[in-house]
């Protein structure tokens, strides 16, 4: 089956400017959970939706939103961009079935400039 | 803020050396424990989740043990290859929150 897709893979933004990701689970699944890597940093929990609700969120500003549609596809919003936001946006899905392995998209690699 | 934290942070070992990486975690509100492989240019991939103290998992060379009292896990890679060249990252999912818990991993580099 396929994977967790991401769409973009790359992206390149100028400070102020909000950006929008997307996610794409694995089919079936109803869990997203999106994360951060910084040079230097791991990774970094942002929120987690499961049936279109977002049930915990991470310790990063209210710039930084996301959102869960009826087929279970996410995306990640990023408004008012900074120098700091540039970094690798990961997304997993998982099934929430008593399995909670978590597949990983490739990720969106975000400059801001 | 949950501290998971592992080592060493990086390794260079010979082709057919044997190795193993540790990871601490909180040993409170315990719920799983995850590796992962992260190979440059690709997705993390699954190795393992734990969830039970005692736990040992395998999978071909690579095998995993939980200890959640005192609140640690081993990777172990038996003859490592150079496709095992990777970073080791481990996770640690805690009760009542769907998030995983990151340490920042581990990096192995294997000589040919």
């Amino acid at each position: 089956k396929a994977g967790v897709t991401q769409t973009p893979r790359y992206l390149i933004k100028t400070r102020g400017q909000q950006v929008t990701l997307s996610c794409s689970p694995i089919s079936g699944h109803r869990s997203v959970s999106w994360y951060q890597q910084t040079p230097g940093q791991g990774l970094q929990f942002l929120f987690e939706y499961f049936s279109e609700t977002q049930r915990n969120k991470g310790n990063f500003p209210g710039r930084f939103s996301g959102r869960q549609f009826s087929n279970s596809r996410s995306e990640m919003n990023v408004s008012t961009l900074e120098l700091g936001d540039s970094a690798l946006y990961l997304c997993a899905s998982s099934s929430w079935t008593g399995n909670t392995e978590a597949f990983f998209g490739q990720g969106t690699r975000l400059t801001v400039v | 803020i949950l501290n998971v934290e592992q080592s060493p942070q990086s390794l260079h070992v010979q082709e057919g050396d044997s190795t193993n990486f540790t990871c601490s975690f909180p040993s409170s509100n315990f719920y799983a424990l995850h590796w992962y492989r992260w190979e440059t240019a690709k997705s993390p991939e699954a190795l393992f989740v734990m969830t039970l103290n005692g736990d040992e998992k395998k999978k071909g060379r690579i095998s995993a043990t939980l200890n959640t009292k005192e609140g640690y896990s081993y990777l172990y890679i038996k003859g490592s290859q150079p496709e095992d060249s990777a970073t080791y990252l481990c996770a640690f999912e805690d009760t009542g929150r769907r998030a995983l818990t990151f340490g920042s991993g581990t990096r192995l580099q294997v000589q040919p």
